[in-house]
């Protein structure tokens, strides 16, 4: 089983709110990532780290940032929250390995009033 | 990045052999083609990948022809517990690579 976290797992926040959906692994995995999800659609990537200070845009434009100060903790950040913003956000890193395997965390809904 | 191609849906009944099949007309020499799994409200798990003939584990197997421009995920025998969406991605593993997630096939599992 992967050691991934993610908290929280649940947020409703107001519209212009800060906040930081925050992701951790302890598997010393150098590449992590971020996707966000709608309900019964598909992933798409938003975020993503090769390693300590590499952070990289997706292929969804997304108005979040991102950092990566150590390996095992990969934050993202909406400075401002919208509703737009609601959505299920994942984050997974990858053991690079023959089998690159993306692990996923269990993901953070999030609600913006 | 290679695009995938699958359908959309798929219905089966417990203790029947399910085969999803992706194709991948665009997959590149240095591609693999992995298979995850995910359930509603939980993020995506690996369940299979491969390059090329076939490759079996404890939960699946995957199928990949010669020209290896598709691709079968096989589950035997399936359970209620087996519904859920499957993703076919192909990528380059290794390196400074990106695995992007297709639409994904929604598979029920009826009694």
């Amino acid at each position: 089983e992967a050691d991934i976290y993610q908290t929280p797992r649940y947020l409703v926040i107001g519209t212009g709110k800060k906040i930081t959906l925050e992701c951790s692994q302890t598997m010393g995995h150098d590449k992590m990532y971020w996707y966000q999800q709608d309900p019964g659609m598909e992933l798409h990537l938003i975020h993503y780290s090769y390693g300590v200070n590499s952070t990289e845009k997706g292929d969804l434009s997304s108005e979040s940032t991102v950092s990566r100060i150590r390996t095992e903790h990969f934050p993202l950040t909406l400075e401002s929250a919208r509703p737009s913003h609601t959505s299920q956000y994942l984050c997974a890193s990858t053991e690079v390995t023959t089998q690159e395997t993306q692990y996923f965390g269990p993901g953070t809904r999030l609600l913006v009033l | 990045l290679a695009k995938t191609t699958q359908p959309i849906s798929m219905d089966s009944y417990e203790g029947q052999e399910v085969n999803i099949t992706c194709s991948h007309n665009n997959i590149a020499t240095n591609d693999y083609i992995t298979w995850y799994q995910q359930f509603p409200s939980q993020g995506p798990r690996f369940i299979i990948q491969g390059y090329k003939t076939k490759v079996t584990n404890e939960v699946a197997s995957l199928f990949i022809p010669a020209d290896r421009k598709s691709s079968t995920l096989s589950l035997p025998r399936v359970s209620l517990s087996d519904t859920a969406v499957y993703y076919c991605l192909v990528g380059d593993i290794g390196g400074y690579n990106k695995l992007i997630f297709g639409a994904g096939t929604r598979l029920a599992v009826h009694p």
